[in-house]
């Protein structure tokens, strides 16, 4: 698999704040995850996007799967202390063998009251 | 129950114990998952079973033994471990696997310690 480049590798915001964090790869990807996972918890899906241009929102959080195909970005807007953890985009690319997702290194949020 | 689940939760075990890890989804997927987080580390793919056979075993040494009994339960059997191989194992499943199983849908770990 390939490394996806996520950025930036750690944030640290105050509450009310808005967050954006993307991740490109190398490649023409056909899927963009983006989950969130908590200190020995493991990832949680918050955005699956199958569609070049896709936009799609889940409460306060809005994902964006690129036109180009070969990036995505997750904004999350108005933060709040729960939405501390580490966020991971995950993808897909059509010359990919095997089963394996492709993960970017995370982006580790950190959110002040 | 919904989702992915995973039993025990936290694991200690010598390294010359035999223990096993159990996963079971209850989404109706027909693919199952063995992923490894160390810290620091990207998620490592260690098994894959589509429709109960195992289609993808990335290297892992024989001291983990997968099984899928059905589409719902996944195993991990543990013998003989080393202390790197304190982690946190995560279960996966998918509808379909490969370029057809993308979406995958984790469970919520079992944190392993080898002494």
């Amino acid at each position: 698999g390939q490394q996806l480049n996520q950025s930036p590798q750690s944030m640290f915001i105050q509450e009310g704040e808005d967050v954006s964090m993307n991740c490109t790869s190398s490649s023409i990807f056909n899927t963009w995850l983006w989950y969130k996972q908590d200190p020995g918890e493991g990832p949680v899906l918050l955005i699956a996007l199958y569609k070049a241009g896709e936009l799609t929102s889940n409460g306060s959080l809005t994902a964006q799967f690129g036109i180009t195909r070969k990036d995505s970005f997750l904004n999350i807007s108005a933060s709040i202390p729960s939405d501390v953890g580490i966020y991971f985009c995950a993808g897909r690319s059509n010359i990919d063998s095997g089963y394996a997702l492709n993960f970017g290194k995370g982006t580790s949020l950190l959110v002040t009251p | 129950e919904t989702g992915v689940t995973q039993t025990p939760r936290h694991l200690v075990m010598g390294m010359t114990n035999k223990k096993s890890l159990k996963c079971e989804q209850h989404l109706g997927h027909n693919a199952m998952y063995w992923y490894k987080q160390s810290a620091k580390k990207p998620l490592e793919l260690m098994f894959v079973y589509s429709l109960e056979e195992r289609v993808e075993n990335n290297s892992v040494p024989s001291r983990f033994s997968p099984e899928c009994p059905n589409s719902s339960h996944l195993f991990l059997h543990l013998h003989t471990l080393q202390p790197e191989d304190s982690a946190l194992y995560l279960c996966a499943s998918s509808q379909g696997a490969g370029q057809g199983g993308n979406t995958q849908y984790f469970g919520p770990g079992t944190r392993l310690t080898v002494l």
